[in-house]
């Protein structure tokens, strides 16, 4: 299994430009979350998924947009850069939201905007 | 939501036990007490999780308070690849919560 999968590894944006940062799990997980980690600082969440079909935002979501394009994949969208957004993102999953699961991670995407 | 409040740092020699500290005197009495690590460059992975009672797992122990309003990880014998930030998170048995945090977590310094 290669569990949570993340591309790209590393991207650069100019402000304003759009990009799409992909998440997929080989692990029949029902929840999966992206979220955010700026330097020197712990993860905050951006928006999450329960179940395919559904998302919720979570702490940090202005200027992100989510889709659950499937079980497997979670997508995160940034329709116009901001230097803001520079951070490190992370994708996770759990088998479902029952408290005593655990999250796995993915590698995480840097991003860059200038 | 409950809070946990843990060291900004701490060091540990090779080869010895490591006592990684967590308050928190808010917990509720259905939250899951979780702990993870972040190696450098890498995303988070999960350690251990309890909920009232102490927990062993291979790569650490879980203590609890009896009071819940605080829990200690034990890394039984460091080693240089220990060396990781360590986050003590509390997981809401309400499944409408998952507005989950990391705090800043407890950067641990191994010393050869």
């Amino acid at each position: 299994n290669a569990g949570v999968t993340q591309t790209p590894k590393f991207q650069v944006l100019k402000t304003g430009q759009s990009m799409t940062l992909q998440c997929a799990q080989d692990m029949n997980h029902n929840s999966m979350y992206w979220y955010r980690q700026d330097p020197g600082m712990g993860l905050r969440l951006i928006y999450y998924s329960a179940s395919e079909g559904t998302t919720d935002k979570g702490e940090v979501p202005n200027g992100y947009n989510v889709s659950r394009l499937n079980k497997r994949e979670f997508s995160l969208r940034l329709e116009s850069a901001a230097p803001s957004q520079t951070s490190v993102y992370f994708c996770a999953s759990r088998e479902d939201r029952r408290a005593n699961n655990e999250q796995f991670f993915g590698p995480g995407t840097r991003l860059t905007v200038l | 939501d409950a809070k946990t409040t843990q060291p900004n740092s701490m060091e540990s020699n090779e080869e010895e036990p490591v006592h990684l500290p967590c308050n928190h005197s808010t917990i509720s009495g259905t939250d899951y007490i979780h702990w993870y690590r972040q190696l450098p460059s890498q995303g988070p992975e999960y350690v251990i999780h309890g909920l009232t009672s102490n927990v062993n797992n291979r790569m650490a122990s879980l203590a609890i308070a009896e009071d819940r309003k605080s829990s200690t990880l034990i890394l039984h014998r460091a080693t240089l690849r220990d060396a990781a930030v360590y986050y003590c998170i509390l997981r809401p048995f309400d499944f409408g919560n998952e507005k989950l945090t990391f705090g800043t977590g407890t950067r641990l310094t191994i010393i050869p």
